[in-house]
């Protein structure tokens, strides 16, 4: 069956540093990948998209990199700050259909 | 510009009871869906709705659970019966392309 994982653990990390979280996914060959961050008691907003293709792409602090023969996206926080703290989600799209399949997500807290 | 709206906030039923879901999309958005949020869970897709094609109802988990689109714009969930599990976060989403713009969604308690 088709399968997201992301980090099991919330991450805790000090202001400044980078935080990494992990998505990988089986049984999927996704022609792209999305990133998204939830606060609580709100509906997802989307950060970054990256296709099957790219290697790489970088919004201001934010870096996404994707490697579909690891089955895996990478998504960096750099320079983390304490409104950072969220819940991030990986989403991954089949085709060039719309529709998201989501994994649980992986909550961030930066400590000041 | 406005954003992705629904309501209610909140809808408190009893077991047994029909609740209705509403979604109202952004503007110009072709795309809508519904997804489901159980506490400390991702998001699992329910209903798709793209222009006029027939929605994919796939991520559907029952047939008491029924959505429909009217005028390409405002979209009702309907959860007949409702069961205690299917106490979640009910969220709406809209689209033109890949980005989704979600709206704050509908937090239901069946007790």
């Amino acid at each position: 069956s088709q399968k997201i994982e992301q980090n099991s653990e919330a991450l805790n990390i000090q202001e400044g540093k980078t935080a990494t979280l992990t998505c990988n996914y089986t049984n999927y060959s996704p022609a792209y990948l999305q990133w998204y961050r939830q606060d609580p008691g709100r509906g997802p907003v989307f950060l970054l998209l990256i296709r099957e293709n790219e290697k790489e792409k970088r919004k201001e602090r934010l870096k996404v990199t994707f490697d579909t023969t690891l089955k895996q996206s990478l998504f960096h926080i750099t320079a983390s700050q304490p409104a950072d703290s969220a819940t991030y989600l990986c989403a991954l799209a089949l085709s060039n259909d719309y529709k998201l399949s989501f994994g649980a997500g992986t909550t961030v807290t930066v400590r000041a | 510009g406005a954003g992705v709206s629904q309501s209610p906030s909140n809808k408190v039923t009893e077991k047994g009871k029909d609740v209705e879901l509403r979604c109202d999309p952004i503007s110009g958005h072709t795309a809508l869906y519904w997804y489901r949020q159980s506490l400390g869970q991702g998001l699992e897709f329910l209903i798709y709705f793209q222009g006029n094609s027939a929605p994919d109802k796939s991520g559907l988990p029952s047939d008491r659970f029924s959505a429909e689109r009217t005028g390409g714009s405002v979209s009702t969930l309907t959860i007949q019966r409702t069961q205690q599990e299917d106490s979640a976060v009910y969220l709406c989403a809209s689209s033109t392309e890949y980005e989704q713009y979600f709206g704050p969604g509908t937090r239901l308690t069946v007790t």
